[in-house]
């Protein structure tokens, strides 16, 4: 069965420093990753996604992602975090043959000035 | 251009009652997702639509939901005799094409929270 991990319920960051989000994942076959973001009230917003190719992915905002795929992971990165960054973020699979996601429970990021 | 929009972006029922929860995806998006997010909870999956054509339901929690896309544009998500259990946000996603023939990230509207009281 497939499914996703975020270890971290929250995780607080100083402004202007690097962020990380954890995700690992379980999936038969080659996975597709993705980040997504969600503000209060607001709808998941995409940030990035991996399929295939360079293992560190761009996205949206200044984010990036790296997959691994010995450690089965796809961890979240930023070099400087804003205090603006702050929000819920999910990390979510899809199997190559199916078309739905399946999200991990979300890690709320909180930037502090 | 527009993004996917909900209605209504509240709702409350009582026990027992019905309700519709409707969804536009964005123009010319041929996939349609629904999801069931709890609250702290990541987005679960409900169903998802190929224009006019459900093919994957396998997430409905009960023959009481059910879901319709008829013109293969605006898709209801019908609920029926609400339980508590039921109380959650309910999100819609489109997506431009089909996956497997490539891979669409998929842009979902504000979601329409549902209270079951």
């Amino acid at each position: 069965a497939q499914s996703v991990a975020q270890p971290e319920d929250q995780v607080n960051v100083a402004e202007g420093n690097p962020l990380t989000v954890k995700c690992t994942y379980s999936v038969s076959g080659n996975p597709y990753l993705f980040w997504y973001v969600q503000y209060p009230n607001r709808g998941l917003q995409f940030l990035l996604k991996y399929i295939t190719g360079d293992n560190l992915v761009k996205g949206s905002y200044g984010f990036e992602a790296e997959f691994n795929k010995s450690q089965t992971s796809f961890h979240l990165k930023k070099p400087s975090a804003l205090v603006s960054d702050s929000a819920l973020y999910f990390c979510a699979v899809r199997r190559y043959n199916t078309d739905k996601l399946i999200f991990g429970t979300g890690t709320r990021l909180q930037v502090f000035p | 251009g527009a993004g996917v929009s909900q209605s209504p972006r509240y709702k409350v029922a009582k026990r027992g009652q019905d309700v519709a929860l409707r969804c536009d995806p964005i123009s010319g998006h041929v996939s349609l997702f629904w999801y069931q997010q709890a609250l702290g909870q990541g987005p679960e999956f409900l169903t998802y639509f190929q224009n006019e054509a459900q093919l994957d339901k396998s997430g409905l929690p009960s023959d009481r939901f059910f879901a319709e896309r008829p013109e293969g544009s605006v898709s209801t998500l019908k609920i029926q005799r609400t339980q508590q259990e039921d109380s959650a946000v309910y999100l819609c996603a489109s997506s431009e094409r089909f996956g497997r023939g490539g891979i669409y990230e998929q842009y979902f509207g504000p979601g329409t929270r549902l209270t079951v009281t």
